[in-house]
């Protein structure tokens, strides 16, 4: 059965330091891989998507960035964080083909100080 | 361009008694329309979906959804609350273009279901 792992669950970063969160899925190939941030006002935001290893796609300019360097790992990296990048990030998977139900990781909350 | 509408915050309901959770949507084409749960600190949890073909809409956890196309609604209901319901539900539509599981979420509905 497919899996999918998110960490850190929780993280706490002053502001202007680095951050990489990475989730990976297992039990399945080629997946399509997604960030999502939900905000304190509860509602999702699409960061970034990748069809395939290397191709990501960025939803809304900010001041992070994606990469897929295996199959079945994405990772949400930052080189200077911002207060305002607070928030619980969420990783999710769909097949390629079919009806596109998203499966999500349990989250990244990231504080920043 | 396609967008999602929760119209409610907030929605108490008494165990026992029957739930709905409103959704509207608008999307051009033919939509495929989902229904998530988030319990705290917690992931979304897939509900239901629908894609085509019948407009009531069976999922997990006794919870159905009916779609009306006229009224662009895809309301999530259950016949009979939990408290264990309590959590707070997403509605999604998908959006056309870009990655085929790109989902467009509404804000959430806190469902709150006491004793």
């Amino acid at each position: 059965s497919q899996t999918i792992h998110q960490w850190p669950a929780t993280l706490v970063q002053p502001v202007g330091s680095p951050l990489s969160l990475e989730c990976t899925v297992e039990g399945t190939s080629n997946p399509n891989l997604y960030w999502y941030r939900q905000a304190a006002g509860r509602g999702l935001q699409l960061l970034f998507y990748s069809v395939g290893i290397g191709q990501i796609s960025s939803e809304v300019p900010q001041n992070l960035s994606a990469s897929r360097p295996q199959d079945r790992q994405f990772i949400l990296s930052s080189k200077k964080l911002l207060l305002s990048d607070s928030g619980f990030y969420l990783c999710a998977w769909t097949e390629i083909a079919g009806a596109n139900v998203l499966t999500f990781g349990a989250g990244s909350r990231l504080t920043v100080l | 361009a396609q967008s999602v509408a929760q119209p409610e915050d907030q929605v108490n309901v008494a165990e026992g008694n029957p739930l709905t959770v409103k959704c509207t949507y608008s999307v051009s084409g033919n939509p495929y329309l989902f229904w998530y749960v988030q319990y705290p600190n917690r992931g979304l949890q897939f509900l239901l979906k629908y894609i085509t073909g019948d407009n009531l809409v069976k999922g997990s956890y006794g919870f159905e959804a009916e779609f009306n196309k006229s009224q662009t609604s895809f309301h999530l209901k259950k016949p009979s609350a939990l408290v264990s319901d309590s959590a707070l539900y997403f509605c999604a539509v998908r959006g056309y273009g870009g990655s085929q599981g790109n989902l467009i979420f509404g804000k959430g509905t806190k469902l709150s279901v006491k004793p």
